[in-house]
Formats: C-alpha cells, structure tokens, sequence
C-alpha cells in the first residue's frame, strides 16, 4: 500500500518552462490537495478536488492548472515556470470524516531559474 | 476564510522540560484541529488532532487544548527529547469544504 505517490521528487526548470507535477493515491479517497511549501512556512493550499469531476481554487492559485484526471490522480500544471515558484510542493488526499491530513506525499522539490 | 496564526515562531527548551506551542483561528465555525510534526526534508506527518466537540486530547507525551470560545488551541509536549527537535505546525478546517489551512510552524529545538 503505497499511500500518496509524487513523481518527480526533484526538477530544475528554467523561467518560462511548463510542468506537470502527478500526484496519485491508492486509498481509495475523494478528496485530494496541492500545497506548496516556501522555505521556513507553513503550507498553502494552491488547488484542491473535493471529489473525481471537481476541482478548486484554493489560497494561492494563481499561476497553476490542475486536472483530476480519475479518482486515483490529482495533477499540478505550472503553464509557464517564474522563479517565485521555486517551492516543495505536497500532494495530499483524505476522505470526509477521517482525520484530515494524515496521507500526504513525499513531496516535489522544484527551482525554477 | 480562515485564517491560522501560531506562535512562537521558534522555541528552544532543555531536554525533560515541557514545550508549549499556540494557535489562533478566524472562523467560529471551524471543527477539526490537527498538529503536524515535520522533519528537515521530509513530509508533514499528523501527530494528534481535536475535533470541536471535545475540549483536550492525549496521546502519550503529547497533548492538545481546544478553546472555541477564544478560537485557539494549544500543543503540550512533556519530558521533551532530542527526537522531538523539529518542525510543528497547527490546522484548522474551516466550515466551508473539506480543506485546511495551516499556521506558520514554529521551530522547536530541544537540548540535551
């Protein structure tokens, strides 16, 4: 049972390259998160899908694209890569009414130049 | 929505000597409170959590307080170790969707 999957775990882009960040879950679980993380911070809910077929924005949208591409998978677009996008960004999944937060990936590191 | 202040930012304690951390939230409506400790380098890992409905949780040296009517809530760490070095952050989900949002962390570094 592998829990949340990240894939890469490590990319350098150059500013104004596009990427996908894949995120998948074999949990079972509706719900799955993208946050990222900037050095000394806490997390930021960027977009988040409440169920297969729904996605929203959350705190710090702006920049990203996300599809949920089935239940299962949950991917992050950086369209067009800009330095203040260097971050480690974590996916995350749960389902409603379990303990919240408990199944986050191992997390993407991600420099943009 | 919702919006998660934590304090202190760091915190330095002998080791055997007990560690408090506070949390802050905006949204009265707010009803699931989870504690995450982070490692360097690694993922969040969710170490307790206090529903709504309850006013303090155990779990071994670990503890959390919930006060809805003052919306913060605290962790308790006692008998403090060198393994609980690390970095501790709050959440809070709001009413609004199954979602959190996260205080700052704060640095917790025990001395041995």
């Amino acid at each position: 049972n592998a829990g949340v999957t990240q894939t890469p775990k490590f990319q350098v882009l150059k500013t104004g390259q596009s990427m996908t960040l894949q995120c998948a879950q074999d949990m079972n679980h509706n719900s799955m998160y993208w946050y990222r993380q900037d050095p000394g911070m806490g997390l930021r809910l960027i977009y988040y899908s409440a169920s297969e077929g729904t996605t929203d924005k959350g705190e710090v949208p702006n920049g990203y694209n996300v599809s949920r591409l089935n239940k299962r998978e949950f991917s992050l677009r950086l369209e067009s890569a800009a330095p203040s996008q260097t971050s480690v960004y974590f996916c995350a999944s749960s389902e409603p009414g379990e303990r919240l937060g408990e199944h986050f990936g191992d997390g993407t590191r991600l420099s943009i130049l | 929505g919702e919006n998660v202040e934590q304090h202190p930012s760091t915190l330095s304690v002998q080791e055997g000597d007990s560690a408090v951390i506070k949390c802050t939230y905006s949204d009265s409506a707010s009803n699931y409170f989870p504690w995450y400790k982070q490692e360097l380098g690694k993922r969040p890992q969710l170490i307790i959590d206090i529903r709504s409905n309850v006013g303090e949780k155990k779990d071994q040296r670990i503890a959390v307080t919930l006060n809805k009517t003052a919306k913060h809530f605290s962790l308790h760490i006692t008998e403090t170790q060198p393994e609980d070095s690390a970095v501790y952050f709050c959440a809070a989900r709001g009413a609004a969707g199954n979602k959190l949002t996260f205080g700052g962390g704060t640095r917790v570094l025990v001395k041995p």
